[in-house]
């Protein structure tokens, strides 16, 4: 099975702040990798799909880059309502796999 | 528009089969490339995908919950279901159903807490 690494798994940010998580594969899954917005009580939601494609509907400060075994999800401009917690996925194999999860939270 | 949405008991004993069912609108189950994925989150931990089936009716099950899993779906109904035999405390989870297409989950249900307690 792919094995997804996520960093850091929690991280304390200001307003304002500009925001990197990253996920590792632990083998090359080219760029089928989605992140995942989850707050709490609520079902996950996508923001980017394909590494770096933006999902519709999704604030632009979010991006995504990556491509074989590392990715990243940034947060340009960190908001109120993004204090939660995030989760990449890989679909490469036809054995998913998520990332442990980061969870962003008011410094 | 498309919907999911998980049904199954809130509560069940040690040593019985889970029964969960997903049923879905805004889209079928024949639709080529789609399919649906179950997945389900401890409280406070992570999430977790255990399996999917695709509109051919081809199967994939979490390696480690393999022996315990069966997907089935019925395509008439716009229903999928989930089995999972000899239920333990730890699976003790929120279990969402969600539609898979060629980038990943797009639409999710709202999940349904399931708690596994004598």
């Amino acid at each position: 099975d792919i094995q997804m690494t996520q960093s850091p798994s929690s991280l304390s940010a200001s307003v304002g702040d500009r925001v990197t998580i990253t996920c590792r594969a632990s083998q090359g899954i080219r760029n089928d990798l989605g992140w995942y917005q989850q707050k709490p009580g609520k079902a996950p939601k996508r923001l980017i799909y394909a590494a770096s494609s933006l999902q519709s509907g999704v604030p632009s400060r979010f991006s995504g880059s990556g491509s074989g075994t590392e990715f990243t999800l940034t947060i340009s401009s960190l908001q109120p309502e993004d204090f939660a917690t995030y989760y990449c996925l890989q679909h490469n194999s036809y054995l998913l796999t998520f990332g442990g999860g980061t969870k962003v939270e008011i410094k | 528009q498309v919907t999911l949405k998980e049904s199954g008991p809130v509560l069940v004993k040690p040593t019985e089969t889970l029964t969960l069912t997903c049923t879905v609108s805004g889209f079928s189950l024949s639709n080529a490339r789609m399919g649906v994925s179950w997945i389900r989150q401890p409280p406070g931990k992570a999430l977790e995908w255990l399996a999917h089936i695709f509109s051919n009716d081809e199967k994939s099950y979490s390696t480690s919950l393999k022996s315990r899993l069966t997907i089935s779906k019925d395509t008439s109904k716009s229903q999928v279901v989930l089995t999972m035999t000899n239920m333990d405390p730890v699976d003790t989870a929120t279990y969402y159903c969600a539609r898979i297409e060629v980038a990943g989950f797009d639409y999710w249900g709202q999940g349904t807490l399931v708690t596994v307690s004598s």
